[in-house]
């Protein structure tokens, strides 16, 4: 059981060029979300996806897209990188669907650096 | 909207103290409160949570947390620190506004002296 899993764990990117990262989780949960972790701003929410098939925005969406692939995987796609996202991404999956109390567990994170 | 605080950026205790990490939170209905612990390099690893119930909740490696109402406020407590407790610490509730996912606050990063 590997829990949440995150690929790649570092990349370094030229400001334009698009990457996708990718998570994964084996927990059969069914909301996944990414975040971002800038230092001295705690972690914040990009995006969510309360189950399979849908995905919302949460508190900074702007220059990322998402897809809900299945049930285990939940993709955080970058199109054009800028400078401003250089940025720890942590991926996360609990097992309800609304905004409950459960529990969400936390992937190793990706750190990414954009040039 | 939600907002969480946490008061203290950085926090030095000799090994073998107690502790207390403060935190408080604005949020307009009943809140579920969680603390997060993150050693360097790693992920964040759950350490104790609140929903309803015993506003005194026990977590784990020793910590626990008291949720109190009228004061908005759910620190964290150890009574003896050991020197693998450094990493730092952040404590979340659950985003409003018909959102899901957490609002974490800026963390405390938490330094043992010997």
């Amino acid at each position: 059981n590997a829990g949440v899993t995150q690929t790649p764990k570092f990349q370094v990117l030229k400001t334009g060029q698009s990457m996708t990262l990718q998570c994964a989780q084996d927990m059969n949960h069914n909301s996944m979300y990414w975040y971002r972790q800038d230092p001295g701003m705690g972690l914040r929410l990009i995006y969510y996806s309360a189950s399979e098939g849908t995905t919302d925005k949460g508190e900074v969406p702007n220059g990322y897209n998402v897809s809900r692939l299945n049930k285990r995987e939940f993709s955080l796609r970058l199109e054009s990188a800028a400078p401003s996202q250089t940025s720890v991404y942590f991926c996360a999956s609990k097992y309800g669907t609304h905004a409950g109390p459960d529990t969400q567990y936390f992937g190793p994170g990706t750190r990414l650096t954009v040039l | 909207a939600q907002s969480v605080t946490q008061p203290d950026i950085h926090i030095t205790v000799s090994e073998g103290a107690s502790l207390e990490l403060r935190c408080n939170y604005s949020y307009g209905a009943t809140p579920y409160l969680f603390w997060y612990v993150q050693s360097p390099g790693q992920g964040l690893q759950l350490l104790l949570k609140y929903f309803s119930g015993d506003t005194l909740v026990q977590g784990i490696k020793g910590f626990e947390a008291e949720f109190k109402r009228s004061q908005s406020s759910f620190n964290l407590r150890k009574p003896s620190v050991h020197w693998s407790d450094a990493a730092e610490y952040f404590c979340a509730v659950r985003s409003g506004g018909g959102a899901d996912g957490l609002t974490f606050g800026k963390g405390t990063h938490l330094i043992i002296q010997p």
